[in-house]
């Protein structure tokens, strides 16, 4: 069975800072996806991004990127420029290959973005 | 082109009475998810569901609770004779139709806040 592990339950930034949330993970597939979900207050879940575990390249969407450490375990979500609207619950969660897509998440870190 | 839509948004039940909770997929999506949160948890998985079919429901409760996703209308899932321990919010995800599963993002809906009196 596969785990995932977010072991700071809260950070707190300044705003336009850089902060690394961390995220490790256990699992004894090749191949799966690793994703980072924001729950802002209004309670959506947001994807923030996705990485494939076959693709070495860190995935990068704007203000968002990966650290993706495969031999680790280790999956960080890094946001520059932090804003304000980034407050939220960050969940990382993962998905293993094929049939097998269910969303195994940890249990989330409150980012507070500080003005 | 609207998201996965849940409703009610709240729900509130006294024990002992049923709770049906509904989700609409996005266009497109035949695969559908649902996940429970605990207050201060994340999401556990719950059911995976295609059209007609239950795929995986390795994390529903073995009594009172059950799903379904018919060929025509939303994903229903139900709860019966609730107890406190049920209120959660329950969060349905869908998935396109295309590609393997686990290739697509799940899109999630606002989901469903159930208070148990």
């Amino acid at each position: 069975a596969q785990t995932v592990t977010q072991s700071q339950p809260e950070m707190s930034v300044q705003e336009a800072e850089t902060v690394t949330l961390s995220c490790t993970y256990d699992t004894s597939e090749s191949n799966y996806y690793l994703f980072w979900y924001k729950q802002p207050p209004s309670r959506q879940m947001i994807l923030v991004i996705r990485q494939e575990a076959y693709k070495q390249q860190n995935a990068t969407e704007n203000r968002f990127s990966v650290n993706f450490q495969k031999a680790a375990k280790s999956f960080s979500l890094k946001i520059s420029d932090s804003q304000l609207g980034d407050t939220a619950m960050y969940f990382c969660a993962f998905s293993g290959p094929g049939a097998n897509s269910k969303l195994t998440f940890g249990k989330g870190i409150t980012l507070s973005v500080r003005p | 082109n609207a998201g996965v839509m849940q409703n009610p948004r709240h729900l509130v039940r006294r024990r002992g009475q049923e709770a049906r909770l509904r989700c609409s997929p996005m266009k497109g999506h035949s695969h559908v998810y649902w996940y429970r949160q605990l207050p201060e948890e994340g999401l556990k998985f719950m059911v995976y569901l295609q059209k007609e079919n239950i795929i995986d429901e390795s994390g529903m409760p073995k009594e009172r609770f059950s799903a379904e996703f018919p060929k025509e209308g939303p994903s229903i899932l139900r709860i019966q004779q609730v107890v406190r321990g049920d209120s959660a919010a329950y969060f349905c995800a869908s998935s396109p139709s295309t590609g393997t599963p686990s290739n697509q993002p799940q899109h999630f809906g606002d989901g469903t806040r159930l208070s148990i009196l």
